[in-house]
């Protein structure tokens, strides 16, 4: 059971470049979110997805974009990559009959 | 949405209890609370969650009174290994699935 599943595990990109995180869950779950955390910061929500076709907004989510691909997978894009979007990339999905979150290892990305 | 604030850090030694308290003054009736334990480099995961009272299990307990607008995670002998970031999260009532993470309290666990 690898429960919630992040790639890539590090990412260096040039200011302006464009990539897509990915998220996948093996849990059947139904919400999925993503989180970034800045160094010695906490997590802050960009985006989440209640459900299989829903997105929705959380506290800092300009400068990117999600996809609620089918039920497992959950994927965060920067179109045009920023200095400031530097940081730690966390997924999470929650079980559904309570409000725990299982999170992934984290995508540590540098943007120069 | 419920706020939380919680402590910014907080120093230990190895075998002492220790004791965080959690301020949730805006808690929803149908809301649970959740404590979640991070490592450096890795994501948060659950340590904990209650609704009422108390709710104890291998690794923390944690106290809730009557009114539910606080709540304190206990960890019992810490050791070194028990170093971390400790965040509490209340959930918001059935409609919306907005976590908000607060900004946790760093314990740190001395020898």
């Amino acid at each position: 059971n690898a429960g919630v599943t992040q790639t890539p595990k590090f990412q260096v990109l040039k200011t302006g470049q464009s990539m897509t995180l990915q998220c996948a869950q093996d849990m059947n779950h139904n919400s999925m979110y993503w989180y970034r955390q800045d160094p010695g910061m906490g997590l802050r929500l960009i985006y989440y997805s209640a459900s299989e076709g829903t997105t929705d907004k959380g506290e800092v989510p300009n400068g990117y974009n999600v996809s609620r691909l089918n039920k497992r997978e959950f994927s965060l894009r920067l179109e045009s990559a920023a200095p400031s979007q530097t940081s730690v990339y966390f997924c999470a999905s929650r079980q559904s009959t309570n409000e725990k979150l299982f999170f992934g290892s984290g995508t540590q990305l540098s943007v120069l | 949405l419920a706020k939380t604030t919680q402590p910014i850090s907080m120093d230990s030694y190895e075998g002492q209890e220790v004791n965080i308290t959690c301020s949730h003054n805006n808690i929803a009736t149908n809301d649970y609370i959740t404590w979640y334990q991070q490592f450096p480099s890795q994501g948060p995961r659950f340590i904990i969650q209650g609704y009422k009272t108390k709710v104890t299990n291998e690794v923390a307990s944690l106290f809730i009174p009557a009114d539910r607008k606080s709540s304190t995670l206990s960890l019992p002998r810490v050791s070194l290994s028990d170093t971390a970031v400790y965040y509490c999260l209340v959930g918001v009532t059935s409609g919306t699935y907005k976590y908000i993470f607060g900004t946790g309290t760093r314990l740190k666990v001395l020898a």
